[in-house]
């Protein structure tokens, strides 16, 4: 079946511009996440969406980012008035249930370039 | 201090050779432990999965978790050029159902040369 979709796979934006990234998970998976993954570094998280419960926004760095999950399926990140210090990865991961014994499955990313 | 200390190497062998990756974390909340492979340009995928202590394998890989210690490791057997990739430790505290948020190492590079 179709894994986690994420578009665009690449994005070169100007320092100052809005971005959206989308997310498209897995049929039926109630758990959504977001993660940044820079050079040499490790998967930072961003946010973290369960069913109809509020999200878990503690990871999102500044208010210039934010995301939201219409109808309990798609998801899309916003990154307002961007800065060079968002060029990173930006990877999208679902789950079943996001529940322990439910592994995530991420997408291949969005590669965001802030020039 | 992160939470979750991963040596990013890089690690380089021998095809056939047994590698060991480690990764320690300071949380003593964290139960759920996974490791994940990256290849180039793609997202991590799910290798193995532990709850609490011990060790579980799963064909040449083989996970174990001290949690005494807060130290979990993968090795992995006769190893092969295609486990040529990046590896990330990941965990996660209970939080009664739902398995919330992962904390992830930085990731090793490893390269399996023939």
């Amino acid at each position: 079946g179709a894994g986690v979709s994420q578009s665009p796979s690449n994005k070169v934006t100007e320092k100052g511009k809005d971005v959206e990234l989308r997310c498209d998970p897995i049929s039926g998976h109630t758990a959504l996440y977001w993660y940044r993954q820079s050079l040499g570094q490790g998967l930072e998280f961003l946010i973290y969406f369960q069913g109809n419960s509020a999200p878990d926004k503690s990871g999102l760095p500044s208010d210039r980012f934010s995301a939201e999950r219409t109808g309990g399926s798609v998801s899309t990140l916003t990154i307002q008035r961007t800065q060079q210090e968002d060029s990173a990865v930006y990877l999208c991961a679902s789950s079943y249930t996001g529940t322990s014994n439910s592994p995530l499955h991420f997408g291949n990313g969005t590669r965001l370039t802030v020039t | 201090q992160k939470e979750v200390e991963q040596d990013p190497g890089p690690l380089s062998v021998p095809e056939g050779a047994i590698v060991s990756l480690n990764c320690t974390y300071s949380n003593s909340a964290f139960q759920y432990f996974m490791w994940y492979r990256q290849y180039s340009r793609k997202g991590p995928e799910l290798l193995i999965y532990t709850y609490s202590s011990g060790n579980k394998e799963d064909g040449r890989f083989t996970a174990q978790v001290d949690k005494s210690s807060k130290y979990i490791s993968l090795f992995i057997r006769d190893s092969q050029p295609s486990d040529s990739a990046t590896y990330l430790c990941a965990m996660s505290a209970n939080r009664g159902s739902t398995l919330g948020r992962l904390y992830f190492g930085r990731g090793t590079q490893l390269t399996v040369w023939p």
